[in-house]
């Protein structure tokens, strides 16, 4: 059964950059499927910050597309969020998800797995 | 960008109660629409895809329905594991956008 999940440090400084990897386990990223990474502040709702296909497609939110970098390792089976210049509002629980695809390969939008998240504070 | 606004923020129900919660979106976006369940502490949980299609595994309490602007989601019995907070999501278009939530409790 397929499992995500995420990684990285869970403090960040103002103005640094937040680093994150999904790790994808009993099952391959090069699957037919979308790989997106989703936030939520705390006490807030949802937001999508952007998605990744095993080929190196990308679709960012663009409220925050200057600042993202969404990458894929297929030799390590994980995908990759970068968040330059963060502030104390990019402070939240990130998770990764996975997203299946349309028949043509692109995505469908919506997740249909997620991982458990990490909480990434912005705090100096 | 495609502003999701979803109905009531909050309810409060019975056990055994129907309940309805509403999600309407800026523009048309046909059925492109997905709900989720977020119990407390824990990961969204796909519920229903495509406006009204159940996801594998989800009782049959909870249907969707609607299409273009105006979408529902029903628990046709509240049970105590319903209490969540629920997210519709429209996939029409990138940017994929949430709603702001509906908290469900117990009465």
């Amino acid at each position: 059964q397929l499992q995500l999940q995420e990684s990285g440090p869970g403090l960040v400084k103002p103005s640094g950059t937040l680093s994150l990897t999904c790790g994808v386990s009993g099952g391959s990223i090069s699957s037919l499927n979308w790989w997106s990474w989703v936030r939520q502040p705390p006490g807030k709702g949802l937001e999508w910050i952007g998605e990744i296909y095993h080929s190196g497609s990308t679709n960012y939110n663009p409220s925050l597309k200057s600042r993202v970098t969404i990458s894929v390792d297929k030799s390590k089976n994980q995908f990759s969020l970068d968040l330059s210049s963060v502030t104390a509002a990019d402070t939240a629980v990130y998770y990764c998800a996975r997203g299946p695809t349309l028949g043509g390969g692109g995505p469908m939008g919506y997740f249909d797995l997620w991982g458990r998240g990490t909480l990434v504070t912005v705090s100096s | 960008d495609i502003q999701m606004t979803q109905s009531p923020s909050s309810l409060s129900a019975s056990v055994g109660d129907r309940v309805t919660i509403t999600c309407r979106a800026s523009q048309d976006i046909r059925n492109y629409l997905a709900w989720y369940q977020q119990k407390p502490g824990k990961v969204p949980k796909l519920l229903i895809y495509a406006a009204s299609t159940l996801q594998s595994g989800v009782p049959s309490r909870f249907s969707g329905s609607g299409s273009g602007t105006d979408f529902t989601l029903t628990i046709s019995s509240l049970q105590p594991e319903d209490v969540a907070t629920y997210y519709c999501q429209k996939y029409n278009s990138v940017p994929l956008t949430f709603g702001g939530g509906t908290k469900v409790e117990i009465k």
